[in-house]
């Protein structure tokens, strides 16, 4: 059974900081892997998707790493606003069948302080 | 929140009730899915539904009772839920399955 953890489970920085996230897997046999970001209260939104034979992806101020063989991922966010306070959740798909269950981490609660 | 929707927000409900959380999809997808969010807990995977086909029941309780009328739509029943029922429930849509999820904002649910 697929485990997905994520370290640590609350972050607070000062603004401008850069940050990592980290998340980890139990099962190297993944079809791909997302990171999330939720609001208070509101759905998810995808920010970054890397697939099984990417090593990594970019979006603006985000970069996500995917180390397979290892069981792992960073999202590293470079100079970070206020505005980046949410709870960023990572999440992997296995190969295999079942190529669309999403297994979910708890998330990282980030605060991001003016 | 254009993409998916969901109504209602949310819902309070009594465990006799019956009540249907409503999810509609503007993106031209092809499968959509329900998921669970408890306090402290990581998302749950409850059902799956490829070209309105059900795909996946994750071992959900009977209380619950999807259907997919069409691509665009998915709906989840409700009757007889119990408090630990409570929770965020949200819906989301892919192109395809495997692909990037798009959730909606979910419908916060209450039952007393």
């Amino acid at each position: 059974k697929q485990e997905v953890t994520q370290i640590p489970a609350a972050l607070s920085v000062p603004e401008g900081e850069n940050l990592v996230l980290n998340c980890s897997f139990t099962d190297s046999a993944i079809y791909n892997l997302q990171w999330f970001r939720q609001d208070p209260g509101k759905g998810l939104t995808s920010l970054l998707l890397i697939q099984s034979s990417q090593r990594e992806q970019t979006s603006g101020r985000l970069n996500a790493s995917l180390d397979k063989s290892s069981g792992r991922s960073t999202l590293y966010i470079a100079a970070s606003q206020p505005g980046d306070s949410a709870t960023y959740l990572c999440a992997v798909i296995l190969s295999g069948g079942s190529n669309y269950k999403l297994t979910f981490g708890k998330g990282t609660l980030l605060t991001v302080n003016p | 929140e254009t993409g998916v929707t969901q109504t209602p927000r949310h819902l309070v409900m009594g465990m006799t009730n019956k009540k249907s959380l409503k999810c509609e999809q503007h993106l031209g997808h092809n499968a959509m899915y329900w998921y669970k969010q408890s306090a402290k807990k990581p998302l749950e995977l409850m059902f799956v539904y490829s070209l309105e086909e059900r795909v996946e029941n994750n071992s959900v309780p009977s209380r619950f009772s999807p259907e997919c009328p069409n691509s665009s739509h998915l709906f989840l029943h409700l009757h007889t839920l119990q408090p630990e029922d409570s929770a965020l429930y949200l819906c989301a849509s892919s192109q395809r399955v495997s692909e990037t999820q798009y959730f909606g904002p979910g419908t916060r649910l209450l039952v007393l």
